[in-house]
This record gives structure tokens, sequence and C-alpha cells, in this order.
């Protein structure tokens, strides 16, 4: 069957170091991936998109990269700050459906 | 306020009542989705629409029923709300864009739906 993995449990990182999320999937052909944020009590924000040609994208301090033979997508923050705390969802778009299916999220705590 | 709002932001109901969430975006976007977000389920998606008058299914349909007769809304209802119904509904609306994919999804602020 088709699933996504995230690690559930919560990631803790120091202020200005480099926090990195892991998005794994099996089963599935994913033409797009994204990331978004969410906050508690709030909705997702989206974040980042990269198709299944590209292998990184980049926006100010966030990195994704697309491994289509791993089956894995990573996610960057570089000098991370107490800020970036909150739930990064991966989602995944497979080919033509226009539906997505999400991970249940990884928690990430920035210590300052 | 241009964006997607939902309504109403808290409910509690009883077993076996009928309710209905609202959703409304002012985009004027082509798809809209509804998902509950559970602990340890994450979002899953209930019912999504490509454009008004166009629904289908989604990943946990059973128990929704949705209808689109305009583009900017997409009512959710539970026909006869359950315990197992009670959970957080988060809408969210996309357009499509270039190659034929939606670049990103929109989501409204959510709904707290306790069933008693």
């Amino acid at each position: 069957s088709q699933k996504i993995e995230q690690n559930s449990e919560a990631l803790n990182i120091q202020e200005g170091k480099t926090a990195t999320l892991t998005c794994n999937y099996t089963n599935y052909s994913p033409a797009y991936l994204q990331w978004y944020r969410q906050d508690p009590g709030r909705g997702p924000v989206f974040l980042l998109l990269i198709r299944e040609n590209e292998k990184e994208k980049r926006k100010e301090r966030l990195k994704v990269t697309f491994d289509t033979t791993l089956k894995q997508s990573l996610f960057h923050i570089t000098a991370s700050q107490p800020a970036d705390s909150a739930t990064y969802l991966c989602a995944l778009e497979t080919s033509g459906t226009y539906k997505y299916i999400f991970g249940t999220g990884t928690r990430l705590k920035v210590l300052a | 306020d241009a964006g997607i709002t939902q309504s109403p932001r808290y409910k509690i109901t009883e077993t076996g009542r009928q309710v209905t969430l609202m959703c409304h975006q002012t985009w004027s976007h082509s798809y809209m989705f509804w998902y509950r977000q559970d602990l340890g389920h994450g979002l899953r998606l209930i019912y999504y629409s490509a454009a008004a008058d166009i629904t289908d299914k989604g990943e946990v349909p059973d128990g929704y029923v949705v209808s689109r007769s305009k583009t900017e809304n997409f009512p959710l209802t539970l026909e006869s709300a359950t315990r197992s119904q009670t959970s957080v509904y988060f809408c969210a609306s996309s357009d499509i864009i270039g190659g034929g994919a939606s670049e990103t999804q929109y989501f409204g602020p959510g709904t707290r739906l306790l069933v008693l």
C-alpha cells in the first residue's frame, strides 16, 4: 500500500544549526512534492514545491532535495531560529490526480 | 477580506445530528479540498472538487457529503454525526498552473468539531 513516513519524534536543535527533516515514501510515483509548515491551532502554510525532474530547490534559508531513486525528500533549514519551531508536513501529488497525500509531520523545536 | 475562510471555527454537536461546515474562498481557484486532521494520522483527504458541480471522493469519504454549486463555496456535511468524526477539519483551495499541476494549496484556519 502507499505510504509516506516522516519522523514522528520531535526534533530539537540549537539555534543557528541546520535542521534536516526527512520524508520517505513507498509505492508512489509523485510528480510533485511539497513541504508545509503548521503552527499549533492553525492551517498548514505552503513553503516549497519540487518537481520529480528537479534535484534541489532553495528559498531563502530553506532547501529541499528530492531523490526519486531513494524515494526520499530532505528539508533543510539553515541558520535555524526559535521562530522556525513548528510542525513540518510533506505532501505528495501523484501524477495527474491533483490530489495530495500528506505525511503525519515532524515537530521541530529550535532552542535558543 | 481575501483568502479562504471556514465557519464555524468551533462546533460541539451530538451523535446523530446533521452538521454542515462551510468553506469560502475569494480567489476563484478551481480546486477545493476537505481534510480531517487527527493525531497519528496527519491530514487525510475527505473529498475534493475540480470545479463547480464536479466532486470526487478522497481517502476517507464515508459519512460525509459535499456540494459545489458555486466556485467559491464548498460546504461539507456530516449527515449523522458519529464520535469518530470528532476532528479538526481543514478546507483548502488551489489553482492549476502551467503544465497542469497545482502549485500550492491554501488552507483555511480549520474547524474544531466535537461530537458527543
